[in-house]
């Protein structure tokens, strides 16, 4: 069964500062991976998504993650925050893409002025 | 261009009360889902559609009901609420014929059950 976990369930960073939010899952085929965005009072938003092309995608809003095998993580960075990157942040799993995508508990980012 | 539109935004029922959660989208997106959001929970898939026609079960499908007459509209049912109902209510869908992530959002249904 696939499974996703988000470690801190809430991260603080100072504007400018990097933010890296952890996400490890657990899959028995190599999975799809991926992380949404939530703001207030919103629906999702996609920010990327991993389909075992290249290890690091990048996404919109200067977010980034890398896929690692090895340490079954998939963790989202973006080397300097602003403000307006403070919302929910979900990372999920497939199994292929025909497959439902299973979400983590997600990840609350405050971003201190 | 709309997206996906949600209503209503705000809801409180009476347990043992019927409503249906409406869903459209102008996208002409094969797949629809709707998601329920919890308090630390995440989202979790309680039915999803491929098609017009076409429904299944998601996670959490139990004291819920789903219809998919038209490309468009992906209406959700709650025939007896229960206070375990209470959560925030997600439509959502896709486009292409082999991609089932969920790529477009509404902006969601709050519903209180007391």
């Amino acid at each position: 069964a696939q499974s996703v976990t988000q470690l801190g369930s809430h991260v603080s960073v100072s504007e400018g500062a990097l933010v890296l939010l952890r996400c490890n899952y657990s899959s028995s085929v190599p999975p799809y991976l991926f992380w949404y965005v939530q703001y207030p009072n919103q629906g999702l938003q996609l920010l990327l998504k991993y389909t075992s092309a290249a290890t690091l995608v990048k996404g919109i809003n200067g977010f980034e993650a890398e896929f690692k095998k090895s340490e079954t993580s998939f963790h989202l960075t973006k080397p300097s925050a602003h403000m307006s990157d403070a919302a929910e942040y979900f990372c999920a799993v497939s199994r292929s893409s025909y497959d439902k995508v299973i979400f983590g508990p997600g990840t609350s980012l405050s971003v201190i002025p | 261009n709309a997206g996906v539109t949600q209503t209503p935004k705000f809801r409180i029922l009476k347990i043992g009360q019927s409503m249906t959660l409406q869903c459209t989208q102008d996208m002409n997106h094969n797949y629809m889902y709707w998601y329920r959001q919890d308090p630390g929970m995440g989202l979790k898939l309680i039915y999803y559609s491929v098609g017009a026609g076409i429904t299944d079960k998601g996670e959490v499908p139990n004291g819920y009901n789903v219809s998919r007459s038209t490309t468009e509209d992906f209406p959700l049912r709650l025939e007896l609420a229960a206070p375990s109902q209470t959560s925030v209510y997600f439509c959502a869908s896709t486009q292409g014929l082999l991609s089932n992530q969920p790529q477009h959002f509404g902006d969601g249904t709050r519903l209180s059950i007391l």
